[in-house]
C-alpha cells in the first residue's frame, strides 16, 4: 500500500519567509510525528499528534514553528520567518494505534534557507 | 531527559567480517527500534524490540535488547557491501505511543 508521502521534496526559501510543509500519513494511522534531521543536531522530535488529543508540542524549537492536522489525516508544518538554522530535512512519520508498532517514515522535505 | 548513545559513530569494515554496534540509553524504556538510512533516503525500519531479552534476526543482522543494562546491540555477521548505510537506534519516550529519541547514528562502510 501507499506509504507516508511528503511535499515538497525540496524547498529553497529566503531568510524571513514563511514555509509550509505537508505530510500525508498512511491511511488509518492515528499517530503522526514530525522530526527534523540536520548535520549538527541529528534526528530531533518536533511534534506529535495522536487521534483527537491535543498535540505534544514539546519538541518545537521556537514559537516560529507550528503544526496542524486536519481531519485526523493530513498534517502541515509551518515555519514562520525562516532562519538559516532551520535548514534541515523535515521527516514525517505515522503509526497505527496500539503498542509495539514502529513509526513509518516519509521521504522527507529538504529545506534550505538562503 | 532521555539520552541515547550509539557507538561507534563510524565503522569501516571489510566484507566477510563481523562487528557489533552498541546503543545505550539513560532512562527506563522497554521499546527500542533500529532503523537504516541510505544516503539521501528516509528511514527504513529494521527491528522492533519490545521486551527484555528480545532478539530478532533478519539476514546478516541481529538485534538484541537488555532493558536492565539499558543496552541494545546490532550485530553484523559476514558483512557485505549492501549493508553500507547509517544505522540508528531509537528509544520510545512517553509511553507506548510516544515519540522516538534517536541516537546519532552509526555510519557503516563495508569495503571489498
Amino acid at each position: 500500500g501507499a506509504g507516508v508521502s511528503q511535499s515538497p521534496s525540496n524547498k529553497v526559501t529566503e531568510k524571513g519567509k514563511d514555509v509550509e510543509l505537508r505530510c500525508d500519513p498512511i491511511s488509518g494511522h492515528t499517530a503522526l510525528y514530525w522530526y527534523r534531521q540536520s548535520l549538527g543536531q541529528g534526528l530531533e522530535f518536533l511534534i506529535y499528534f495522536q487521534g483527537n488529543s491535543a498535540p505534544d508540542k514539546s519538541g518545537l524549537p521556537s514559537d516560529r514553528f507550528s503544526a496542524e492536522r486536519t481531519g485526523g489525516s493530513v498534517s502541515t508544518l509551518t515555519i514562520q520567518r525562516t532562519q538559516q538554522e532551520d535548514s534541515a530535512v523535515y521527516l514525517c512519520a505515522s503509526r497505527p494505534t496500539g503498542a509495539g508498532y514502529e513509526q513509518y517514515f516519509g521521504p522527507g522535505t529538504r529545506l534550505t534557507v538562503t | 531527559e532521555l539520552k541515547v548513545e550509539q557507538n561507534p559513530l563510524f565503522l569501516s569494515m571489510q566484507e566477510g567480517k563481523n562487528y557489533t554496534i552498541y546503543c545505550n540509553y539513560s532512562t527506563t524504556s522497554d521499546r527500542l527500534y533500529w532503523y537504516r538510512q541510505d544516503p539521501g533516503k528516509s528511514l527504513e525500519s529494521l527491528f522492533v524490540l519490545l521486551s527484555n531479552g528480545a532478539v530478532k534476526q533478519e539476514g546478516r543482522l541481529m538485534a538484541s535488547l537488555d532493558t536492565k543494562a539499558r543496552l541494545s546491540t546490532l550485530h553484523i555477521t559476514a558483512a557485505v557491501h549492501d549493508l553500507s548505510a547509517t544505522y540508528f537506534c531509537a528509544v520510545l519516550m512517553g509511553g507506548s505511543q510516544g515519540n522516538l529519541i534517536f541516537g546519532k547514528g552509526t555510519k557503516l562502510s563495508v569495503k571489498p
